[in-house]
């Protein structure tokens, strides 16, 4: 069965630098999550979109954006980047069209800032 | 802001041992789902239990919900070098906010 497609794998940036993370969903499902998992950490919610609009906001700081396409899959941007921001990052999706369906978790991109 | 308390958080055990893990909360989840992360990877979905009381086996994991959805267990029969990882225990609810637990990361020695 297909599952969550992130993009890169692994990145490394430097210190100012921008980035960009993609994810493709699951087909058919209509809700994306982004997480970051710092080392040893359970994950932290960044953001979520619904149908192409962004539905929950958690701890995503605001050098950070988002967003969901008409294919359905998005893009995490980051801008200025802070030795701070290496870290796991995750993205999930799920068919919240249908009551209590799980997230499933892409394999992540690793982003290192040098 | 709901809380979910897993325990414990590390544990070492020799292969063929039983092991519980369990995750409390003082809220209610319309549903509870336990994955197995491996490091550098992201989570795997093992089980998701969505009705109080409900018991779902996987081969030689056991998973039960509580009778109020608000805390579960995960059981593990002699366990194999092959369950090391860490499992998380995540809350849900009906529109798609998860509660994460610690996280157990266990450590099966052969």
């Amino acid at each position: 069965a297909a599952g969550v497609i992130q993009s890169p794998r692994h990145l490394i940036k430097e210190k100012r630098e921008t980035a960009t993370l993609k994810c493709y969903p699951i087909p058919r499902h209509d809700t994306v999550y982004w997480y970051q998992q710092g080392p040893g950490q359970d994950p932290q919610f960044l953001i979520s979109f619904y149908e192409k609009m962004q539905s929950d906001k958690g701890s995503i700081p605001d050098r950070f954006s988002a967003q969901q396409f008409s294919d359905y899959h998005s893009e995490l941007n980051m801008s200025s980047l802070e030795l701070g921001d290496s870290a796991l990052y995750f993205c999930a999706s799920s068919d919240l069209g249908r009551s209590n369906q799980p997230q499933h978790f892409g394999d992540g991109t690793r982003l290192s800032i040098l | 802001t709901q809380l979910l308390e897993q325990s414990p958080q590390f544990l070492s055990i020799q292969e063929g041992e039983n092991l519980t893990v369990y995750c409390n909360s003082s809220s209610v989840f319309s549903s509870l789902q336990w994955y197995r992360q491996e490091p550098g990877e992201g989570p795997v979905l093992l089980v998701t239990v969505v009705t109080g009381g409900e018991v779902k086996k996987l081969k030689r994991l056991t998973f039960q919900f509580g009778d109020a959805r608000k805390d579960s267990s995960l059981h593990i029969t002699a366990a194999q070098p092959g369950d090391t990882g860490l499992y998380l225990c995540v809350g849900g609810t009906s529109y798609g906010k998860l509660t994460f637990g610690q996280g157990t990361i266990l450590t099966v020695h052969p």
